[in-house]
């Protein structure tokens, strides 16, 4: 069982370009989330979906776009790359919404733009 | 508003002796609270949650957790620590109203145990 699957692990961009930062699940969990970890100040949710078709925003989108085709997969993309965008990148997913459930995590995506 | 603070970014701790990592909340009704463990160059992983009932609430790795309403805090224990449990550990809050993409997430406090 893989679990949360990201990739790549590591990526340098330079400003302007775009790139796509793929995830994908092998659990059937509905909710999927994008998170970026930045030094000392915990992570901070982009996109969040919680089905097939059904995206919304979270705290930090701008300069980010999400699609969801299909359970497995929530790919976070970048348009025109920004040095403020270098972060590590989380995808997470989880059972349920509600309740007490926790999220898995994926490896995580180190991206650097410069 | 919900928030959570780890007053700590760094612990140290000798190998065998009790650790602590703290974490306080706030958060506008009942809380879900969380902690994970982030090895280097890994995601987070799931090390325990408190639900309800028994203030105490035991995890993965002999770790525990007490969750105090009074004074809104839900530190993080182990009564004897390894040299392995060196890594960044996050507390998580949410109102248990609310869905999980409202889950907030501490700043992380990295735990360093000497040999």
């Amino acid at each position: 069982n893989a679990g949360v699957t990201q990739t790549p692990k590591f990526r340098i961009l330079k400003i302007g370009q775009s790139m796509t930062l793929q995830c994908t699940q092998d659990m059937n969990h509905n909710y999927m989330y994008w998170y970026r970890q930045d030094p000392g100040m915990g992570l901070k949710l982009i996109y969040y979906s919680v089905g097939a078709g059904i995206t919304d925003k979270g705290e930090v989108p701008n300069g980010y776009n999400v699609s969801r085709s299909t359970t497995e997969d929530f790919p976070l993309r970048l348009e025109l790359a920004a040095p403020s965008q270098t972060s590590v990148y989380f995808c997470a997913s989880s059972y349920s919404d509600r309740g007490i459930t926790e999220a898995f995590f994926g490896q995580g995506t180190r991206l650097t733009v410069v | 508003a919900q928030s959570v603070a780890q007053p700590e970014d760094q612990v140290n701790v000798a190998e065998g002796n009790p650790l602590t990592v703290k974490c306080t909340y706030s958060v506008s009704g009942n809380p879900y609270l969380f902690w994970y463990v982030q090895y280097p160059n890994r995601g987070l992983q799931f090390l325990l949650k408190y639900i309800t009932g028994d203030n105490l609430v035991k995890g993965s790795y002999g770790f525990e957790a007490e969750f105090n309403k009074s004074q809104t805090s839900f530190h993080l224990k182990k009564p004897s620590a390894l040299v392995s449990d060196s890594a960044l550990y996050f507390c998580a809050v949410r109102d248990r109203n609310t869905g999980g993409f409202k889950t907030i997430f501490g700043a992380g406090t990295r735990l360093f145990v000497k040999a």
